[in-house]
């Protein structure tokens, strides 16, 4: 079965940074494109980042452009986002997604939670 | 950046109740829109993938339909197990634009 589990949210300050990491299991992970969304408290759901199975395509939303680097480690099965300048609005539920050819969010993690807050 | 305008925002149904929920795109997307369910403090599942294929898993319920700009999430008869939020998305180019939900409750 397909699994992702996220991992490293927590409460961050203001202006500081964080590191997701997302474990992927069940599948070959190298041959997936995987992506970041993200859902602040009580709102919708926003995409976050992409980037294809080999690191050569990668996309961001504006909101996090410059600030976010989304990445991964094939042989250790990995998805990671790195999160720096971090605002208060950037507080959600962050997970990671992996796509099939015609579906682009066709398994979810469990999420993680970001707070930032002083 | 594509706009997903999807209504309603709320919604209550009875059980047994056809309910439909659409999204209209701020242009074409060729159909490259999906529809995502999502329960509280749950992950998304997704119900709908290309604008008209069940996704594996899911009650034939659900449908999708739509094409061009405008698309709709149709369940056929409403169970209580369908109480959620819904989403449209569309990726048919980067950013990938969510609708901003629907949220189903029964009556």
């Amino acid at each position: 079965d397909v699994q992702l589990v996220e991992s490293g949210g927590g409460l961050v300050q203001p202006g500081g940074s964080r590191k997701l990491s997302c474990a992927a299991s069940g599948f070959t992970f190298s041959s997936f494109g995987m992506h970041w969304v993200r859902q602040a408290p009580e709102k919708g759901l926003e995409w976050v980042a992409y980037i294809s199975s080999g690191s050569s395509t990668i996309y961001y939303a504006d909101t996090v452009k410059g600030r976010f680097t989304i990445s991964r480690d094939n042989p250790k099965n990995t998805l990671f986002l790195q999160m720096t300048s971090l605002r208060s609005e950037d507080t959600a539920m962050y997970y990671c997604a992996r796509e099939t050819t015609v579906v682009p969010f066709a398994y979810w993690g469990q999420g993680t939670l970001v707070t930032v807050s002083a | 950046d594509i706009k997903m305008t999807q209504s309603p925002s709320s919604m209550y149904a009875s059980l047994g109740e056809r309910v439909t929920i659409t999204c209209k795109a701020s242009q074409d997307i060729k159909s490259y829109l999906s529809w995502y369910q999502q329960k509280p403090w749950k992950s998304p599942k997704t119900l709908i993938y290309y604008a008209t294929s069940l996704a594996d898993g899911v009650p034939s319920r659900f449908s999708g339909s739509g094409s061009g700009q405008d698309y709709s999430l149709t369940i056929s008869s409403l169970e209580s197990d369908d109480t959620a939020t819904y989403y449209c998305l569309q990726h048919g180019e980067s950013p990938l634009t969510f609708g901003a939900g629907t949220k189903l409750e029964l009556k």
